[in-house]
């Protein structure tokens, strides 16, 4: 098992460019979450997935970012007009379902490191 | 929505000397609490985790606790080593939001001395 795979791991870009992170879940996982890290500081949580669905996005800013997980391939974080803020580690994480039993934990990836010029 | 805040933000040990690490949290319904270990540049890695159904965890040299009624729980490190060094989070969850939806702290940097 691959564990979570996101890339790329690290991503330079000027403002007012577009950025995509791609996340592919751990086999057998269908359920997608993305966080953000801000330097020296805590994982705050931005949107949760399902395939072909948004379940809650309720840590996703307003404008200029966007999410989806489609039935083929990864699911993509897309962040529009990058501004230095923007810059920050993002994490995904996938777990097997939304149960809460002693078998279900969330496991990251090893993130995509956004740089902004 | 779930507040969790973590102390100390910093703590330093003599290598074979225990760590603690505190969090209190502000939803009594939530039900679970993991920890993640975050080395430099790397993923955070689930260390221990504990649920809301028991009141204490261990895993060799790495116990959890958890005292619902006062909403605090503690990671405890004993006979700390070099590797132990590294940026630890607490996080909860509550069954009212979405389950992989975590409210982490903000985070202890351990640093073991030899």
């Amino acid at each position: 098992n691959a564990g979570v795979m996101q890339n790329p791991r690290h991503l330079v870009r000027r403002r007012g460019q577009e950025a995509r992170l791609r996340c592919s879940p751990m086999k057998g996982h269908s359920h997608v979450y993305w966080y953000r890290q801000l330097p020296e500081e805590g994982l705050k949580f931005m949107v949760y997935l399902q395939k072909e669905n948004i379940i809650d996005e309720s840590g996703m800013p307003k404008e200029r970012f966007s999410a989806e997980f489609p039935k083929e391939g990864p699911s993509i974080l897309r962040i529009q007009q990058v501004v230095r803020g923007d810059s920050a580690a993002y994490f995904c994480a996938s777990s097997p379902s939304q149960v809460f039993s002693g078998a279900n934990v969330l496991t990251f990836g090893a993130g995509s490191r956004l740089t902004v010029l | 929505g779930e507040n969790v805040e973590q102390h100390p933000s910093t703590l330093s040990v003599q290598e074979g000397d225990s760590a603690v690490i505190k969090c209190t949290y502000s939803d009594s319904a939530s039900n679970y609490f993991p920890w993640y270990k975050q080395e430099l540049g790397k993923r955070p890695q689930l260390i221990i985790d504990i649920r809301s159904n028991v009141g204490e965890k261990k895993d060799q040299r790495i116990a959890v606790t958890l005292n619902k009624t006062a909403k605090h729980f503690s990671l405890h490190i004993t006979e700390t080593q070099p590797e132990d060094s590294a940026v630890y989070f607490c996080a909860a969850t509550s069954p009212t939001d979405s389950w992989g939806k975590l409210q982490f702290g903000a985070g202890t940097q351990v640093v073991v001395t030899p």
